[in-house]
């Protein structure tokens, strides 16, 4: 069956360190894979996707993430936490030739960042 | 960018009564709208594919009498909680596939609270 792991529930980090959400994949084929930021009561926003190409992929408020394929992987990171990115993160991985166009989510991470 | 907004925000009901939920594409046009319900403090659950123009295909375990979709045109889907209970109180979550982007990516409405009393 095909998945999307967050190991961590919660990660917790002082503002102005770099920080790392991690999410790890088993999805067929060439993966589509994406990062949501959730707030409290809202719907998840668009942080960034990674399709194809680059492996390094920039995205919204500074966060960026890494394809790994040997590692399955799509970690989530920024160099420097705020306060304010305290929020539940999501990662999603679609498989692109399934014939659905449904995502598989991660359970979710919350982070805290400490002032 | 592609913006899905949902109608009510929040809705608080009565046992027994129904409530419809709108999801609306607000600037672009969605085949294949999907519905998610999501627990305090968990991921979102898909309940239920929608497309327009067919019926909607739910998830194991989603009861489609209890949960009714409608996807009557390329902007709107409705989500109706028949006869709600307690149990059904959940934040539910909207989202909207676009043929406009070169992978179909989903994007996400606000949600919607619903408290059932």
């Amino acid at each position: 069956a095909q998945s999307v792991a967050q190991p961590e529930d919660q990660v917790n980090v002082a503002e102005g360190n770099p920080l790392t959400v991690k999410c790890t994949y088993s999805v067929s084929g060439n993966p589509y894979l994406f990062w949501y930021v959730q707030y409290p009561n809202r719907g998840l926003q668009f942080l960034l996707k990674y399709i194809t190409g680059d492996n390094l992929v920039k995205g919204s408020y500074g966060f960026e993430a890494e394809f790994n394929k040997s590692q399955t992987s799509f970690h989530l990171k920024k160099p420097s936490a705020l306060v304010s990115d305290s929020a539940l993160y999501f990662c999603a991985g679609r498989a692109p030739n399934s014939g659905t166009y449904k995502y598989i989510f991660g359970t979710g991470t919350r982070l805290k960042v400490l002032a | 960018g592609a913006v899905v907004s949902q109608h009510p925000s929040r809705v608080i009901c009565k046992s027994g009564t129904s409530v419809k939920i709108e999801c609306r594409s607000l600037d672009f046009q969605a085949t294949t709208m999907f519905w998610y319900r999501q627990f305090p403090k968990q991921s979102l659950m898909l309940m239920a594919t929608s497309n327009e123009g067919s019926k909607a295909t739910y998830e194991q375990g989603v009861e489609k009498d209890k949960f009714l979709i409608n996807h009557a045109s390329l902007t709107l889907s409705t989500l109706t909680v028949t006869s709600a209970h307690p149990e059904d109180s959940s934040f539910y979550i909207c989202s909207a596939r676009t043929l406009a982007g070169a992978h179909n990516e989903q994007f996400f409405g606000p949600g919607t609270r619903l408290t059932v009393l």
